[in-house]
C-alpha cells in the first residue's frame, strides 16, 4: 500500500529566510502525481505545487519549488523569501495516475517569525 | 472559472441525530467528486468518491453514506451520528480524462461537532 510520511511535525522560519519541508513516500507504481497542499487557519486546502513523476524537472511556482528524487522516493518543498502569510499546515500528498484516491501525509505546521 | 461550495460551514449536532452536508461545483461538467474527513491535528482521509451521477465508491466502511443526485452535487449523510463522526469534512472535485485524474481542488469545508 502507498504511504506518505512527513517526519517534521513543526518547522519554524524567520521572515525572508528559506525553509525546506520534507516528505517521503512509498509506492510500487511508476506513474503518479505528488502534491503539496497548504492549509491556513481557515482550513481550506490550497494547492501549492504539483509534480508528475514522469517529469524529471522539478516543479516551481514563484517562491515555492520542490526537490523530487524519484529513486529515493523523496519530495521536499522549499519556500524561499518566507512571508507571514506562509504560516500554515503543509500536507504532502500522492496519487497514482488514473487513480481516484489521494493519500495525504500527517502534515507539517510551519511558523513564520517576524 | 470553477468554484466549489459547501454548507453549512459549521454544524453542532447531538448524538443519534441525522446529518446532511452538501457540496456543489460550478464551472465544470462531469467532475469527479470526493468527500474527505480530517480529524483534529491529522491528515485527510478519503471517505467517498463519485465519477458520475448515482455512482458512489466507499473507501472506509462507517456510519456515513454519500449520494450524487445531480452532476455537480454531492451529499454526505448519516442516519444517526456518533461522537466519532466529529471532524472537518472537505469536499473536492477533479477532472478525469484519458485515464488520468487531474489535481483535486477543495471546498471551504464543514466543521461538524457531535455532542
Amino acid at each position: 500500500a502507498q504511504t506518505v510520511t512527513q517526519s517534521q511535525p513543526e518547522m519554524s522560519v524567520q521572515e525572508a529566510e528559506t525553509v525546506t519541508l520534507s516528505c517521503t513516500y512509498d509506492t510500487s507504481e511508476s506513474d503518479y502525481y505528488l502534491f503539496w497542499y497548504k492549509q491556513p487557519p481557515s482550513r481550506q486546502m490550497i494547492l501549492v505545487i504539483r509534480q508528475e513523476a514522469y517529469k524529471q524537472q522539478n516543479a516551481t511556482e514563484n517562491r515555492f519549488s520542490v526537490n523530487f528524487q524519484k529513486a529515493a522516493k523523496s519530495f521536499s518543498l522549499k519556500i524561499s523569501d518566507s512571508q507571514l502569510g506562509d504560516a500554515a499546515m503543509y500536507f504532502c500528498a500522492y496519487r497514482r495516475t488514473g487513480g481516484f484516491k489521494t493519500i495525504f501525509g500527517a502534515g507539517t505546521r510551519l511558523f513564520v517569525k517576524a | 472559472s470553477q468554484t466549489i461550495h459547501q454548507w453549512p460551514a459549521t454544524l453542532v449536532q447531538p448524538v443519534g441525530s441525522p446529518l446532511s452536508l452538501e457540496c456543489t461545483v460550478e464551472g465544470t461538467s462531469n467532475p469527479n467528486l470526493y468527500w474527505y474527513r480530517q480529524a483534529a491535528g491529522r491528515g485527510l482521509q478519503l471517505l467517498f468518491y463519485s465519477v458520475g451521477i448515482g455512482q458512489i465508491s466507499s473507501e472506509v466502511p462507517q456510519n456515513l453514506s454519500a449520494s450524487r443526485p445531480q452532476d455537480r452535487q454531492f451529499i454526505l449523510s448519516s442516519k444517526k451520528l456518533l461522537l466519532s463522526d466529529s471532524g472537518f469534512y472537505l469536499c473536492a472535485w477533479s477532472v478525469h480524462w484519458e485515464g488520468r485524474t487531474d489535481t483535486q481542488y477543495f471546498g471551504p469545508g464543514t466543521r461538524l461537532t457531535v455532542l
